[in-house]
């Protein structure tokens, strides 16, 4: 167990819906970050949120978008969903005690399945 | 640009041979961060290794180890004296740049263990 926390576990929803992926890091973890895995595109990157604000960007859809609150969870905004979108999301969270290259520890992924 | 290739897709041993894991990647920078990263069956994803471009000393845990050569762009994991419960898929990873912690996954190594 490494101490993230995605919810929920499974989504299943219909083209055209919007969706909200939850999480909640390690205790102490300043960083967040999400990755899309699917077949076709393998494990992704799409973004970082570093103490409430966002540090870096991957190839996120502007469909697609994310927060951190105050007390470090993170949300992930999925919306006009289509069928390409299922994938596991998944969350990680870091210390960041390093300015770059710090180790991420990943929650158990939320599988989003669009009908 | 920067690439992380994993050329085995799939990989089946009998429990206790020795696996050995290639990763080549391709980076500009000088300054770089490599990850290894297990997927089992359940779906998390688990953290393994860290290492810096600065240190090229093998790193030994229990049963892996991990051969990093900067000569030949290289970081293979093996995985000695194989176990049925390191059955999973592998990802070998890279940071996209010198200054973030976004990182570039390979395709992952799906290791089949048999008794």
């Amino acid at each position: 167990d490494s101490g993230v926390t995605q919810t929920p576990k499974h989504l299943i929803t219909a083209t055209g819906q919007r969706v909200t992926l939850r999480c909640s890091p390690r205790s102490g973890d300043l960083s967040v970050y999400w990755y899309q895995q699917s077949l076709d595109q393998g494990l992704q990157f799409l973004i970082q949120y570093y103490n409430g604000e966002e540090r870096a960007k991957g190839n996120i859809l502007e469909r697609f978008s994310a927060q951190q609150f105050p007390d470090l969870h993170s949300e992930l905004n999925l919306s006009s969903l289509e069928l390409g979108d299922s994938a596991l999301y998944f969350c990680a969270s870091s210390p960041s005690q390093r300015l770059a290259g710090n180790e991420q520890f990943f929650g158990p992924g939320t599988r989003l399945t669009v009908l | 640009a920067q690439k992380v290739t994993q050329a085995q897709t799939e990989i089946s041993v009998v429990e206790k041979e020795d696996v050995t894991l290639d990763c080549v990647y391709e980076t500009r920078d000088t300054t770089y961060y490599l990850f290894w990263y297990k997927q089992p069956p359940s779906g998390e994803l688990v953290f393994l290794i860290r290492r810096n471009s600065f240190d090229e000393q093998n790193e030994i845990s229990g049963r892996y180890s991990w051969n990093f050569q900067k000569s030949t762009s290289s970081f293979n994991f093996t995985i000695t004296a194989s176990q049925v419960v390191d059955s999973a898929v592998y990802f070998c990873a890279l940071t996209e740049s010198y200054n973030t912690d976004k990182l570039i996954f390979g395709t992952g190594t799906r290791l089949q263990v048999f008794p």
